[in-house]
């Protein structure tokens, strides 16, 4: 059974970088796409890009010039890097496994972890 | 950017109701659609992609359909378990949220 595992600070400051890694286990992350997700408090979903095992990756035009996914394969790993945040960027950020269905279609979720943009 | 308007936001029901949630798009997306659920403290659940291929595991009461750009997400007995708030996600192009539905007990 695929599990993951956000980990990270839950507090930045404004204008700082966010930084979050996804541990997977119970499977090989090669051969799937991986992707970020934040939901605001009270609010929707919104992804934020994937990547591949390969490197290949694919950001939210809205976040694009502030997203940085990584991967390592060796850790089975994959980490989001968030600049400059704000408030706004509060957030429960999830990380997510793409399955067969698509680039796209999440079938494996972390448990989501909490991060406040706060001074 | 592609928009996903979902209505309604709220839906009172009762266990046994049939539900119809919808999710327009703003353009064409041909099917690439799907359907989550998540409850509350917990991370989305697949149900539907591909507009409507049932995910393995999903019970078959959950199905999804396509007119043009309207979907629906359609409940055909609604079980305790159900109460729930429901996403759809196009992708398209990149990949959007609808703003979700809440489904409450009447």
């Amino acid at each position: 059974q695929v599990q993951l595992q956000e980990s990270g600070p839950g507090l930045v400051k404004p204008s700082e970088t966010l930084s979050l890694t996804c541990s997977v286990s119970g499977g090989s992350i090669r051969s799937y796409y991986w992707s970020w997700v934040r939901q605001s408090p009270g609010k929707g979903l919104e992804w934020l890009g994937y990547i591949y095992y390969t490197g290949e990756s694919n950001y939210n035009p809205s976040l694009e010039s502030r997203v940085t996914l990584s991967i390592d394969t060796s850790k089975n790993q994959f980490s989001l890097k968030l600049t400059s945040v704000t408030a706004t960027d509060t957030a429960v950020y999830y990380c997510a496994r793409a399955g067969l269905s698509g680039k796209y279609v999440l079938d494996y979720w972390g448990q989501g972890t909490l991060v406040n943009v706060s001074s | 950017d592609i928009q996903m308007t979902q209505s309604p936001s709220i839906l009172s029901a009762s266990v046994g109701d049939r539900v119809t949630i919808t999710c327009r798009a703003s353009q064409n997306i041909n099917n690439w659609l799907a359907w989550y659920q998540q409850k509350p403290g917990k991370a989305p659940k697949v149900l539907i992609y591909k507009a409507s291929t049932l995910e393995s595991g999903v019970p078959s009461r959950f199905s999804g359909s396509r007119s043009g750009t309207e979907f629906t997400l359609t409940i055909s007995s609604l079980q305790p378990d159900d109460f729930a708030t429901y996403y759809c996600q196009q992708y398209e192009s990149y990949s959007t949220f609808g703003q979700g539905t809440k489904v409450e007990i009447k």
